[in-house]
């Protein structure tokens, strides 16, 4: 049982380059969501999904896209990078909306724009 | 929740010693509280959640958290800690849709690092 998978784990941008961050869960949760975590800050939310075909903006979802075709997959991609998206990115998902029965996190994504 | 302020960024202790990690929420309504670990390099786990009932809700690895209304806390408490617990602590709060919230609104705090010192 893989819960949430992230690929990749690492990965360096350049400025203006474009990329997808990929989210897998196989517990055939409908509740999907992408968060960002700096340093101090916690954890800030950037889209989310309440099944397949159903998206919508969270607190900072400004340079980012996300689709969800199917349960099972989230993507999140990021079209022109900026030094300000580096950052770890940790994707979710849980059975019940607002993770009343808590979410399952993927191990993230850490990402540095140079 | 439309906040949740943890109140220290870093808690030292020594083993064995008992903790309490503060936290604090902000809502005009109704509220679910949780309480998630991060360990380091991972992601966040689970440890307990207040979503209504009993005020005192024990967790996973021997931790408990009370929800005090009047004061607006959900603060999380160990009698005794090991070096295993030392990891990174998040408080987060959510206002049940049925309250006006959203079914993305879950509200994280910044942060408590535990250190456990031998």
């Amino acid at each position: 049982n893989a819960g949430v998978t992230q690929t990749p784990k690492f990965r360096i941008l350049k400025i203006g380059q474009s990329m997808t961050l990929q989210c897998a869960q196989d517990m055939n949760h409908n509740y999907m969501y992408w968060y960002r975590q700096d340093p101090g800050m916690g954890l800030k939310l950037i889209y989310y999904s309440v099944g397949a075909g159903i998206t919508d903006k969270g607190e900072v979802p400004n340079g980012y896209n996300v689709s969800r075709s199917t349960t099972e997959d989230f993507p999140l991609r990021l079209e022109l990078a900026a030094p300000s998206q580096t950052s770890v990115y940790f994707c979710a998902s849980s059975p019940l909306g607002q993770g009343r029965d808590g979410y399952t996190f993927g191990s993230g994504t850490r990402l540095t724009v140079v | 929740a439309q906040s949740v302020t943890q109140l220290d960024s870093q808690v030292p202790v020594f083993e064995e010693a008992p903790v309490e990690l503060r936290c604090n929420y902000s809502s005009s309504v109704s509220v679910y509280l949780f309480w998630y670990v991060q360990y380091p390099n991972q992601g966040l786990q689970l440890l307990l959640k207040y979503l209504s009932g009993s005020t005192l809700v024990k967790g996973i690895n021997g931790f408990e958290a009370e929800f005090n209304k009047s004061q607006t806390s959900f603060h999380l408490r160990k009698p005794s800690v090991h070096i295993s617990d030392t990891a990174e602590y998040f408080c987060a709060g959510a206002v049940p849709v049925n309250y006006g919230g959203s079914q993305g609104n879950l509200i994280f705090g910044k942060g408590t690092k535990l250190s456990v010192k031998p």
